[in-house]
């Protein structure tokens, strides 16, 4: 079975400080792991996914397949960065489905 | 471009009655999933549609059931509401791998 775990429920931070939001996950094939954000009151939406070893508002992700994990992490945080974060894995191969299985979220906080 | 498009945005309705869902996905998008989002279970896959055939399902019960139509818009139908299916019901849409845009949501609250 797949899973995303995401052992921080809340994580509070100082404007300026770095982030690290943790993320495991459990799958035996090779799955495409993602960040998705939620901004208070705005819809869920597309941080980055580790096929595209981008950087997006200054988060970046690593995909370590030995830990299986993929933590999403910033250097410095700020306010605006406060919301809900969710990391979610599409398990591939399964026959061109792109189902996602999400993680609980972590709620962060930027404080000033 | 427009976005996804999820009507109605709210929606209240009584135990025992059915609901009806509507998705419009983004423009060319022929991919279309839907989530549930409860405080307590996070969100969990229902079903993914691609040409209007359902390419996967969750594991939810029969009520729980949906539909593609050939301009890909997408509907999903809630059948003998139980207090327990109060949630935020989300779609989603994806261009072939690109990763899914997702609506903003139907807020449902069974009474």
């Amino acid at each position: 079975a797949q899973r995303v775990t995401q052992p921080e429920k809340l994580l509070s931070v100082f404007k300026g400080a770095p982030v690290e939001l943790k993320c495991n996950y459990s799958y035996s094939g090779s799955p495409e792991l993602f960040w998705y954000v939620q901004y208070s009151r705005q819809r869920l939406q597309l941080l980055l996914r580790h096929i595209s070893r981008e950087s997006i508002k200054g988060f970046t992700a690593d995909l370590n397949k030995g830990e299986t994990s993929f933590h999403l992490k910033k250097p410095f945080a700020q306010e605006e960065d406060s919301a809900m974060y969710y990391c979610a894995l599409i398990p591939r191969p399964q026959g061109g489905s792109e189902k996602l299985v999400f993680g609980k979220g972590t709620k962060l906080t930027v404080n000033p | 471009k427009a976005g996804v498009t999820q009507t109605p945005r709210y929606l209240i309705k009584t135990r025992g009655q059915q609901v009806t869902l509507s998705c419009s996905p983004i423009s060319g998008h022929r991919s279309v999933s839907w989530y549930q989002q409860t405080p307590g279970q996070g969100l969990q896959f229902l079903f993914e549609y691609f040409s209007e055939t359902q390419r996967n399902k969750g594991n939810f019960p029969g009520r729980f059931s949906g539909r593609q139509f050939s301009n890909s818009r997408s509907e999903m139908n809630v059948s003998t509401l139980e207090l327990g299916d109060s949630a935020l019901y989300l779609c989603a849409s994806s261009l072939a791998g690109s990763g899914y845009t997702f609506g903003s949501g139907t807020r449902l609250t069974v009474v």
